[in-house]
């Protein structure tokens, strides 16, 4: 079956502008997560769905960021006000309820100018 | 909070040989799961293996293996039979039981030659 995807695959902005990173988890799965690596970096955890509410959003660094799943699938990160340090591949995941195994998507790399 | 060291940024290895990628963590939660994924140049992570702190067993998946050393707060990673195909970033993962949150370490780059 399909994996998890991920669009755009690259995105390139401007400082200051707004970016939504989109995610379509595989199908079933009802946790899904987001991921932020930076270069040379290990993926940091930003939040975390369990159906259509954010279980967990300890990881979201600043109010800049912002994520939804309004109807418990896909998934949109939002950024507002771009800043350079927010370059880096931002990565999705999804899992079956009661597995422990997270399945990524191939992220989406953001640069910022 | 829980941490998870990688100490060996790069290794290599050449073909149809063995190869063991360290990882260290510190926790003091007792039942946690550890995983190593494997990252190549297309970005996609792939779960190779897991690890239950309450199993005393050590994990084998084909030709990966790990040793768990719980009071150590060791799990390394074994790679028998190399192949090409296995040139990738390793990362070593901690996951605290009752959340589903991973934290990853800084990843040790696997190169495979001939």
């Amino acid at each position: 079956g399909a994996g998890v995807s991920q669009t755009p695959s690259n995105k390139v902005t401007e400082k200051g502008k707004y970016v939504e990173l989109r995610c379509d988890p595989i199908s079933g799965h009802t946790a899904l997560y987001w991921y932020r690596q930076s270069l040379g970096q290990g993926p940091e955890f930003l939040i975390y769905f369990q159906g259509t509410g954010a279980a967990d959003d300890s990881g979201l660094p600043n109010d800049r960021f912002f994520a939804v799943r309004p109807e418990g699938s896909v998934s949109t990160l939002k950024i507002q006000r771009t800043e350079r340090g927010d370059s880096a591949v931002y990565l999705c995941a999804s899992k079956m309820f009661g597995d422990n195994e997270q399945f990524f998507g191939p992220g989406t790399r953001l640069t910022v100018l | 909070a829980q941490t998870v060291t990688q100490s060996q940024p790069e290794m290599s290895v050449q073909e149809a040989e063995t190869v063991t990628l360290s990882c260290t963590y510190d926790t003091s939660e007792n039942n946690y799961y550890l995983f190593w994924y494997k990252q190549p140049p297309s970005r996609q992570m792939i779960l190779v293996i897991r690890q239950e702190a309450y199993k005393q067993q050590n994990a084998t998946e084909n030709r990966f293996s790990v040793n768990f050393q719980k009071a150590a707060k060791s799990f390394s990673l074994k790679i028998s039979d190399s192949q090409l195909g296995d040139t990738a970033m390793y990362f070593c993962a901690f996951m605290k039981h009752g959340t589903d949150k991973l934290i990853f370490g800084t990843g040790t780059r696997l190169q495979v030659f001939p």
